[in-house]
């Protein structure tokens, strides 16, 4: 069965400081990989996908097989990053969803 | 801009009352999909539908919960009866899930029912 792994549940660093969100996962076939990001008030929205290999608010994410990680960074967190944070992965004929159980990242000024 | 609607938005009620909850899933979507989230657990998938067919329900508890989709624009989630520990948020989330799309298939999420069950 999938699983994905984010170990911190709470995350704050400073404005301007380097952000890395942490996400591990097990899963026996080729991995589909997203985070998904949770403003306070807001509904959850895709933030990026791995095959995209894109940069989205400054945020990348890079798959690592070998380590089977998943991890989101940003050079220079901002206030406005503030939010839960979610990694998952796709798995099965419908693409269903498996999540972490989410980071908390707070960017103080 | 389309979006997943649920209704409603908030729900209190007493244990053992009967709840149900709606999604309308963006038009033309394929996949309908229930969550839940809370603190403990965070967001588990409960149930969902591929073309309007159940393909899995396991997540949840089928003595009391129930996921139907009687037309393709309109998902139910209910709840009977319901208990404290179903407090939670319900999330609906939509998707289009076509073969070779890969990673590109993404879910649209809904707002989330508040559901508390005194």
């Amino acid at each position: 069965a999938q699983r994905v792994t984010q170990p911190e549940k709470l995350l704050s660093v400073f404005k301007g400081a380097p952000v890395e969100l942490k996400c591990n996962y097990s899963y026996s076939g080729s991995p589909e990989l997203f985070w998904y990001v949770q403003y306070s008030r807001q509904r959850l929205q895709l933030l990026l996908r791995h095959i995209s290999r894109e940069s989205i608010k400054g945020f990348t994410a890079d798959l690592n097989k070998g380590e089977t990680s998943f991890h989101l960074k940003k050079p220079f967190a901002q206030e406005e990053d503030s939010a839960m944070y979610y990694c998952a992965l796709a798995s099965g004929s419908a693409r269903q969803l498996t999540f972490g159980s989410g980071t908390q990242l707070t960017v103080l000024p | 801009d389309a979006r997943v609607t649920q209704t409603p938005r908030h729900k209190v009620t007493e244990m053992g009352q009967e709840v149900t909850m709606r999604c309308q899933p963006i038009l033309g979507h394929n996949t309908v999909f229930w969550y839940r989230q809370t603190m403990m657990q965070g967001l588990e998938l409960l149930a969902y539908f591929r073309n309007r067919a159940p393909l899995d329900d396991s997540g949840m508890p089928k003595d009391r919960f129930s996921a139907e989709m009687p037309d393709a624009t309109l998902a139910t989630l209910k709840i009977q009866p319901s208990e404290p520990r179903d407090s939670a948020v319900y999330f609906c989330a939509s998707g289009l899930v076509l073969r070779g799309l890969g990673s590109y298939n993404e879910q649209f999420f809904g707002p989330g029912t508040r559901l508390t069950v005194l």
